[in-house]
């Protein structure tokens, strides 16, 4: 079985542009989740969607946006870049159900975006 | 919200010692827990989850990590470290509430293993 697929690698922008990435989740899966990694605050949860709905969200601005389709997979939008979303995002899928011991998430090897 | 400490932001070992990474988290009520490795210029990689069945858990690359409620810990060890084991470690939770789809990180703990 595939594993969790995101598209582009690499990405470099300058500020003020827009950029979206894409996530292709586990086969059967359809929870996908985004975190952005940097050196200085460490792993953050940006948002969680399941059956295209938004279900869970965290602390970042309006800037950063998702969706999910129905065939699960998901992309994320960052409008108006500033230096600090320059990182590494990891999205991770999982089934997504209500059984939390079946509920676990696995991680694709992350798009890392530089924002000159 | 849970919170999730891991003490020492690096470790060192010799090949063959013991390593120990530690992990301390933050509920009234035992969460699920989840130790994950990553490479350089890789994703997350699961090592192993505790969810609530044994509180010894054995993971991959002979990696285990044991559950202590009273202490609030879920120490990661691994009896003989190989080179191949250099990589940074995060140890995340998941609530059982309302925060389906999100996990909880530690800062993580970058390990070197030392020929």
């Amino acid at each position: 079985k595939a594993g969790v697929t995101q598209t582009p690698r690499y990405l470099i922008k300058t500020r003020g542009q827009q950029v979206t990435l894409s996530c292709s989740p586990i086969s059967g899966h359809r929870s996908v989740s985004w975190y952005q990694q940097t050196p200085g605050q460490g792993l953050q949860f940006l948002f969680e969607y399941f059956s295209e709905t938004q279900r869970n969200k965290g602390n970042f601005p309006g800037r950063f946006s998702g969706r999910q389709f129905s065939n699960s997979r998901s992309e994320m939008n960052v409008s108006t870049l500033e230096l600090g979303d320059s990182a590494l995002y990891l999205c991770a899928s999982s089934l997504g159900g209500t059984d939390l011991a079946k509920n676990i998430q696995y991680f694709g090897a992350g798009t890392r975006l530089s924002v000159l | 919200a849970q919170s999730v400490t891991q003490l020492g932001s690096h470790v060192s070992v010799s090949e063959g010692a013991l390593v120990l990474l530690r992990c301390n988290y933050s509920s009234s009520v035992p969460p699920y827990l989840f130790w994950y490795v990553q490479y350089p210029n890789q994703g997350l990689q699961l090592l192993l989850k505790y969810t609530s069945a044994a509180t010894l858990v054995k993971g991959i690359n002979g990696f285990e990590a044991e559950f202590k409620k009273s202490e609030t810990s879920f120490h990661l060890t691994k009896p003989s470290a190989h080179m191949s084991d250099a990589a940074e470690y995060f140890c995340a939770v998941s609530d059982r509430g309302s925060t389906l789809g999100r996990l909880y990180f530690g800062r993580g703990t970058q390990l070197t293993v030392w020929p």
